[in-house]
Formats: C-alpha cells, structure tokens, sequence
C-alpha cells in the first residue's frame, strides 16, 4: 500500500506573541543544529545555529535552545510578525561528518492578525 | 538573496524527456549539494561535491544524473523520469572544509512535476 506521508505540525500565533517551535532530534552524537526557515515558493533560509557546548543562543528576535539530555531543541520568535509566516524545520550534524545533515520534517507558523 | 540561483525555476516535462536543471551559487563556496524535498517528507540530500569531485551518493536511482563543471556551478540531469519524482529540488552551497561543520546556503529551488 502507500505509505503515509509526514503529517507537519502547525503553530498558530497572533501577531505579537511570542512563538516556540519544538524539534526533536534521535542521534545523540549530533552536537550541531541549525534553524531554517522556509516560505512559500522560496528555499529554506538560515536563522540561527548552536554547537552542542551551548544551551542557548540569542540573535535577532529569535532564540535557540538546546537540551541535550532530551534531545530537544527549541526556537523561540520573540514578538512574532506576518512576515514569519513560514515553514521552519531544524537540522542536526554529527562530528566528522560535516556536509551530511539530517532534516527535521518541520512546522507550519501561521501568524493571525 | 542568498546567492544561490536555480534555473529553471518550474518545470513539468514527460516521462520520456529529457532535461537539466542548473545551479549557480556567488559566495566563493567550494561545496554543492543537491536535495529533493518532497510534499510531507523531510529535505532528501541526493548528493555532494566538494571541489567538483563528488563526495555523496545517496543511492540515488541512475535517472539523476549530477554534473559539477566548476565550483560554482551544478547541474541535475533528468532522463526517463517517473511521476514519484515530482518535487522541489533544492540547491545548496557551503564552504567546503568537508570535515568542518559549515552551513549550507540554499537556492530557491526547482518545482518539477512530472507527467
């Protein structure tokens, strides 16, 4: 039969609120992740980046953070706009093998008015 | 922009076709990739060149075919295509250390649909 396709999660937010997108990870030995954004149309877009000797990163408007124990990494929008409306999946690399990234399957942002 | 172009940006040919899709990407990288991504399903690496001498494969069926003249430019030859391979395929670039995690810069893609 046909396989079943990866459901993608949706997040709703209203503008101005702030957003938090989760992702889980499998490989314990990944110690590099990465956030990209993808809009409608467009490639995916880099954010932000984390090395596994880090918990949390900050730049603009944007936050990542890592929880190793769990596996877990999170993006946190601060004052979530229209424009972030997108796509966003993460990426985990492992240690020597630096150009081969495992995609997450991503999450909608839908931001209401 | 992220500096990395595709061309043809759509596309939709027959299962008989044959056809190319080009990659050119500005920032001085030495590293291309080539991704399908399709609907529900997470972004696929199809395969890497470092320094125009490709790394990866990743068991990617013979009806791709890559092709990496310079470090600036890559192509994706189609032949005898089937309908499942109807996607966005997707250009990326990075540095090229290999060995060094770098991160990879996108192009907006190819929406192929074949018929």
């Amino acid at each position: 039969g046909e396989s079943v396709g990866l459901h993608l999660p949706t997040l709703s937010v209203q503008e101005g609120d702030n957003s938090i997108i989760n992702c889980a990870y499998s490989n314990s030995a990944s110690d590099y992740f990465i956030w990209y954004k993808q809009e409608s149309g467009k490639g995916p877009q880099f954010i932000i980046d984390i090395r596994s000797n880090m918990d949390k990163r900050q730049g603009q408007r944007v936050t990542v953070l890592l929880n190793k124990t769990v596996k877990h990494l999170s993006l946190q929008i601060a004052a979530t706009q229209p424009g972030d409306s997108a796509v966003y999946f993460c990426a985990e690399n492992e240690e020597g093998d630096g150009q081969n990234f495992v995609f997450g399957p991503g999450t909608r942002l839908s931001v209401l008015p | 922009e992220t500096g990395v172009t595709q061309t043809p940006r759509h596309l939709v040919m027959g299962m008989t076709n044959k056809k190319s899709l080009k990659c050119e990407q500005h920032l001085g990288h030495n590293a291309m990739y080539w991704y399908k991504q399709s609907a529900k399903k997470p972004l696929e690496l199809m395969f890497v060149y470092n320094f125009k001498e490709q790394t990866e494969n990743n068991s990617v069926p013979s009806r791709f075919s890559p092709e990496c003249p310079n470090s600036s430019h890559l192509f994706l030859h189609l032949h005898t295509l089937q309908p499942e391979d109807s996607a966005l395929y997707l250009c990326a670039s990075s540095r090229g250390q290999g060995y060094v995690q770098e991160t990879q810069y996108f192009g907006p893609g190819t929406r192929l649909l074949v018929l």
